[in-house]
């Protein structure tokens, strides 16, 4: 694709609920990023993958979350019973190298 | 952890004036930073970067300011316009992580 996409563009879940985020880089891309933005807050850094290397996952908040990248292309990242603080946009970003960093639209999750 | 900050969070400026949106970064041994749009609803938007051995790069009605004496990083956008109106976050990379400011919010007044 021209850009890359990530679905669904909202989700609402009840607390307690599971949830899975998808992210579909630019093709080619080697680098991935996943982010978490808070209403005025800057964009918190949660896992990088990086090829066929280990993720880092330094930035993940709780065991909660976790994520995959599988063929070294799409992305999912899943929150295990969701609570009210998880909602926030998720963000994720592709580059060729770690460098340049293009940015999805985001999920917006409301966690009710 | 690293902090970028923003010495405006929020910025009006006329139609068709410059405008200048300021960072200040914490770490000398960053070595590369970026500047991103991001209109309401929407992911960041690249705007332009820098990387350490550089002062100054220039993009189209964009320049880039990057003063590593006092670790400090400045967007100028020329002749500002209404589609301007967002926010801006700069970031700095250190190793293979960034950080993220919270940006300053441009409102052009047509």
């Amino acid at each position: 694709g021209a850009g890359v996409s990530q679905s669904p563009s909202n989700k609402v879940t009840e607390k307690g609920k599971d949830v899975e985020l998808r992210c579909d880089p630019i093709s080619g891309h080697t680098a991935l990023y996943w982010y978490r933005q808070s209403l005025g807050q800057g964009l918190e850094f949660l896992i990088y993958f990086q090829g066929n290397s280990a993720p880092d996952k330094s930035g993940l908040p709780s065991d909660r979350f976790s994520a995959e990248r599988t063929g070294g292309s799409v992305s999912t990242l899943t929150i295990q019973r969701t609570q009210q603080e998880d909602s926030a946009v998720y963000l994720c970003a592709s580059s060729l190298s770690i460098d340049t960093q293009y940015f999805g639209p985001g999920t917006r999750l409301t966690v009710l | 952890g690293e902090s970028v900050g923003l010495h405006l969070p929020t910025l009006s400026v006329q139609e068709g004036d410059n405008s200048i949106i300021n960072c200040a970064y914490s770490n000398s041994a960053s070595d590369y930073f970026i500047w991103y749009k991001q209109e309401s609803g929407k992911g960041p938007q690249f705007i332009i970067d820098i990387r350490s051995n550089m002062d100054k790069r220039q993009g189209q009605r964009v320049t880039v300011l990057l003063n590593k004496t006092v670790k400090h990083l400045s967007l100028q956008i020329a002749a500002t316009q209404p589609g301007d109106s967002a926010v801006y976050f700069c970031a700095e990379k250190l190793g293979n992580q960034f950080y993220f400011g919270t940006g300053t919010s441009l409102t052009v007044i047509p």
